[in-house]
């Protein structure tokens, strides 16, 4: 059966420190893999998906398939990027299609 | 186009009471999906949906039911609320295809006393 892990429930970071949110997943077929984030009292959105290789807001992931990961990073951390992350796992199975999340992880980025 | 929304944001029910909670598309995506969010819980999947007609079990779906008569529309009943479904609700859609954006709604809190 696929799996998120998120090991971190939260992390703190100061300012322009390098941020990292980790990702693991387990599913034996091909991953899809999207990081969403929810601001505070908002709806959840959509950050980075693997297949785009696109950096937003300054994040960027790699999809990591000898170690199962995800990672997001961040090589600065503002203020405004303090939210809920949540990776998550797209799998198909026959027509359908799941999306599974991980638990997320708090950032709190401090001045 | 609106995206997905959900209605009402705001509910207190009594343990016992039934409601529903509504949720629409307009992006004719075949895919919708409801979920609970709940502190160190995360994200988990009460019921999803690949097309009209057609539902399917989440990892929670105890207590909840589900429908889909139009491509539209996605509602999540509760019919007999215990504390336990104090929650917040998201309602979500894609297109029932890989590589696609999750949409969500903006969230219903929910809470049962």
């Amino acid at each position: 059966a696929q799996r998120v892990t998120q090991p971190e429930k939260l992390l703190s970071v100061f300012k322009g420190a390098p941020v990292e949110l980790k990702c693991n997943y387990s599913y034996s077929g091909s991953p899809e893999l999207f990081w969403y984030v929810q601001y505070s009292r908002q709806r959840l959105q959509l950050l980075l998906r693997h297949i785009s290789r696109e950096s937003i807001k300054g994040f960027t992931a790699d999809l990591n398939k000898g170690e199962t990961s995800f990672h997001l990073k961040k090589p600065f951390a503002q203020e405004e990027d303090s939210a809920m992350y949540y990776c998550a796992l797209v799998t198909k199975g026959g027509s359908n299609y799941k999306l599974t999340f991980g638990k997320g992880t708090l950032l709190t980025v401090n001045p | 186009n609106a995206g997905v929304t959900q209605t009402p944001k705001f509910q207190v029910l009594k343990t016992g009471q039934s409601m529903t909670l509504q949720c629409a598309q307009d992006m004719n995506h075949e895919y919708m999906s409801w979920y609970r969010q709940d502190p160190g819980m995360g994200l988990r999947l009460i019921h999803y949906s690949v097309g009209a007609g057609i539902t399917d079990q989440g990892e929670v779906p105890n207590g909840y039911n589900v429908s889909r008569s139009t491509t539209e529309d996605f509602p999540l009943r509760l019919l007999s609320a215990a504390p336990s479904q104090t929650s917040v609700y998201f309602c979500a859609s894609s297109f029932n295809r890989g590589g696609n954006t999750i949409y969500f709604g903006e969230g219903s809190w929910l809470t049962v006393v």
